[in-house]
């Protein structure tokens, strides 16, 4: 089945500096590359997602780049605020299934 | 709320009982999902539906775990013979296939304590 490394497990960044969170995935049919956030006893939600056949994806300070031979996709956020200090999941759906495969989280703090 | 709501939120049972969750998706979703997830670890996948047929089991599921679908809408999830291991957090989550987003929308999930 489908292998989903995340790194790093813990991020702490200073308010308003950049954050990148990388994950590696097994399956080279894979299509789909969600990043979801997940703040404390909240349900994980959906902030940015990109698919194989794009290589990047912006939305405002949250972005998404894939290299599809290397096999990582890594999300980026820019002028880090407190407010999103969160767990972040990425996720793969691997080619011809219909579930999402999750890495095991980064906890990103971000300090006054 | 028109979003994914699942109950109970909180149980707590004593080793050897069985619970069981309920899962109720978004109204016009046709697929449902259910994952497991302990602290510090990603969600798990367990198995889903596609209306009310169920299309794929995690090979991690043993045969204490039942789900069903019977009307294509709300979902259940049973645990039999609970054991302290299946101590987790139960999320369901719901999308549409015709959508072709690939988006998962989750409920709060069904916190589990084994005692």
């Amino acid at each position: 089945g489908e292998n989903v490394e995340q790194h790093p497990s813990t991020l702490s960044v200073q308010e308003g500096d950049s954050a990148v969170i990388k994950c590696t995935y097994s399956d080279s049919a894979s299509n789909y590359f969600p990043w979801y956030k997940q703040e404390l006893g909240k349900r994980p939600q959906l902030i940015i997602d990109i698919r194989s056949n794009v290589g990047e994806k912006k939305d405002q300070r949250i972005a998404v780049t894939l290299n599809k031979t290397a096999k990582h996709f890594s999300l980026h956020i820019t002028e880090t605020q407190p407010e999103d200090s969160a767990v972040y999941f990425c996720a793969v759906i691997g080619g011809g299934g219909n579930k999402l495969t999750f890495g095991t989280g980064t906890q990103l703090k971000v300090e006054l | 709320d028109t979003g994914v709501s699942q109950d109970p939120r909180h149980k707590i049972t004593k080793r050897g009982q069985n619970v069981t969750f309920r899962c109720d998706p978004i109204s016009e979703h046709n697929r449902l999902y259910w994952y497991r997830q302990t602290l510090g670890q990603g969600p798990e996948f367990l198995t889903y539906f596609q209306n009310e047929a169920q299309l794929e089991k995690s090979r991690l599921l043993s045969d204490r775990f039942s789900a069903e679908r019977p009307k294509g809408s709300f979902s259940t999830l049973e645990i039999q013979r609970t054991e302290q291991g299946d101590s987790a957090m139960y999320l369901c989550a719901s999308s549409l296939v015709a959508a072709n987003t690939g988006e998962l929308f989750f409920g709060e999930g069904s916190r589990l304590t084994v005692l």
